[in-house]
């Protein structure tokens, strides 16, 4: 079965640092992958996705997410942070077979001035 | 624009009471989920279906129905036997036809017991 961790409930960082959220799957062939941001008593909205091709994919947002098939990771990285990018961010996973990723549990952005 | 609607955004239920989330999307996507969220414990998924007149349990079912007798709505009802309702629901959809495309959410439901 498929799986997804994400290793960091919060991370702080201050506004225009750098940032990488970790994001680590387990399943053995080529998945889905995806991350997702949800603000405050909101939906999730899709940030960018990969399944095939180039590792590094690029995002909404200024976003960004390399896939290491070797380490089994799908990082998110964004090279300056804003104050607007402070929400929750959801890594998922999803295989062939199944229509259903299975979701992280989230890790909490929080941005100091 | 296209998209998912949910309502009511906030909705309170007293003991003992059936109460059903309205979930119409303008997508024609063909598959649509609900899923559960609780502080700290991520999505987890309550019902999908990705045709209509057909839908399929998740992980977290039970006290929870639905149905899908139109392309565009997929209700979820929170029913008596469901102990602990108080929670943010959420529902996507998504298109069969590529299954990497990721899901599109609305913006939520929340539902508290008085």
């Amino acid at each position: 079965a498929q799986s997804v961790t994400q290793p960091d409930i919060h991370i702080t960082v201050s506004e225009g640092a750098s940032l990488e959220l970790r994001c680590n799957y387990s399943y053995g062939a080529t998945p889905y992958l995806f991350w997702y941001v949800q603000s405050p008593g909101q939906g999730l909205q899709l940030l960018l996705k990969y399944f095939s091709g180039d590792t590094l994919v690029q995002g909404i947002k200024g976003f960004e997410a390399e896939f290491k098939r070797s380490q089994s990771s799908f990082n998110l990285r964004k090279p300056s942070v804003h104050w607007s990018d402070a929400a929750e961010y959801f890594c998922a996973v999803g295989s062939g077979g199944s229509y259903i990723p299975t979701f992280g549990r989230g890790t909490s952005l929080i941005v100091h001035p | 624009d296209g998209g998912i609607t949910q309502s009511p955004k906030y909705l309170f239920r007293k003991e003992g009471q059936n109460v059903t989330l309205s979930c119409e999307q303008n997508l024609n996507h063909d598959a649509m989920y609900w899923y559960r969220q609780d502080p700290g414990q991520g999505l987890r998924l309550i019902y999908y279906s990705q045709i209509v007149n057909d839908f399929q349990k998740g992980d977290i079912a039970e006290g929870y129905s639905v149905s899908r007798e139109k392309k565009e709505s997929f209700p979820l009802t929170v029913t008596s036997a469901q102990k602990n309702p108080t929670a943010f629901y959420l529902c996507a959809s998504s298109t069969n036809r590529d299954r990497g495309s990721g899901y599109t959410f609305g913006s939520g439901t929340r539902l508290t017991v008085v």
